[in-house]
């Protein structure tokens, strides 16, 4: 069983159009984050979630809206896509309780726009 | 603030060369630190950490030394193979619970030539 998984692991798509990546983790943590990283590596964190809450919100344009059904999920969509929005997006968890600091990343979805 | 700030790659090494892949740090309060890896293709994971000053982190040969006198945490191999070719993060936590957050390096890419 795969830890944290996200689907889908490729997406191509028209600029303008609007697009949902999923992530689910099995590790019963509580804290979940999403990730973009460039071309470059550059690795920037958007969004994270604790228990459903919103924690983090990294000056990311609206277009971007994060979702967390339950604990285990938390979903990406995307609207009005953008060539910039190209990048591969990485879902992540932790376990605040344990305040370890360390992060169970997923595959990366990765995002092509035309 | 905190940040960190680790060596511009790329970085490439015949097999069994030595390698370090320089880290410092600026934080406030005593913050842990970390190294990860990102395999091509995959997600990061964590390669290794150390939580306070004189910690010592090892992994798979790898080791970096938590020296809070140079705010650094270098990373170092003696002996590196091709399966060692990834790109590594150095990263610091800052926080606790809910309000904790990782603060990324940029990146350092690895070849390995056999």
């Amino acid at each position: 069983d795969t830890a944290v998984s996200q689907t889908p692991k490729y997406l191509v798509t028209q600029m303008g159009n609007d697009k949902s990546i999923k992530c689910e983790q099995n590790l019963g943590h509580d804290t979940m984050y999403w990730y973009k990283q460039d071309s470059k590596k550059f690795l920037k964190i958007m969004f994270s979630y604790n228990n459903k809450e919103l924690i983090i919100n990294e000056t990311v344009p609206n277009r971007f809206s994060p979702k967390s059904p339950d604990k285990a999920h938390l979903n990406l969509h995307i609207n009005s896509l953008e060539l910039g929005d190209s990048a591969v997006y990485f879902c992540a968890t932790d376990n605040s309780g344990r305040n370890t600091g360390e992060l169970f990343f997923g595959e990366g979805s990765r995002l092509t726009v035309l | 603030g905190n940040s960190v700030t680790q060596m511009e790659g790329p970085v490439t090494l015949s097999e069994e060369a030595f390698l370090t892949i320089n880290c410092t740090y600026t934080a406030t309060g005593y913050p842990s630190l970390f190294w990860y890896v990102q395999y091509p293709g995959e997600g990061l994971q964590l390669l290794l950490k150390a939580t306070k000053a004189d910690d010592k982190g090892s992994n798979k040969g790898f080791e970096a030394t938590y020296r809070k006198e140079t705010t650094s945490f270098h990373l170092e191999k003696g002996s590196v193979q091709v399966s060692d070719s990834a790109v590594y993060f150095c990263a610091l936590s800052v926080g606790a619970g809910n309000n904790r957050k990782l603060i990324w390096g940029l990146g350092t890419s690895l070849a390995v030539n056999p």
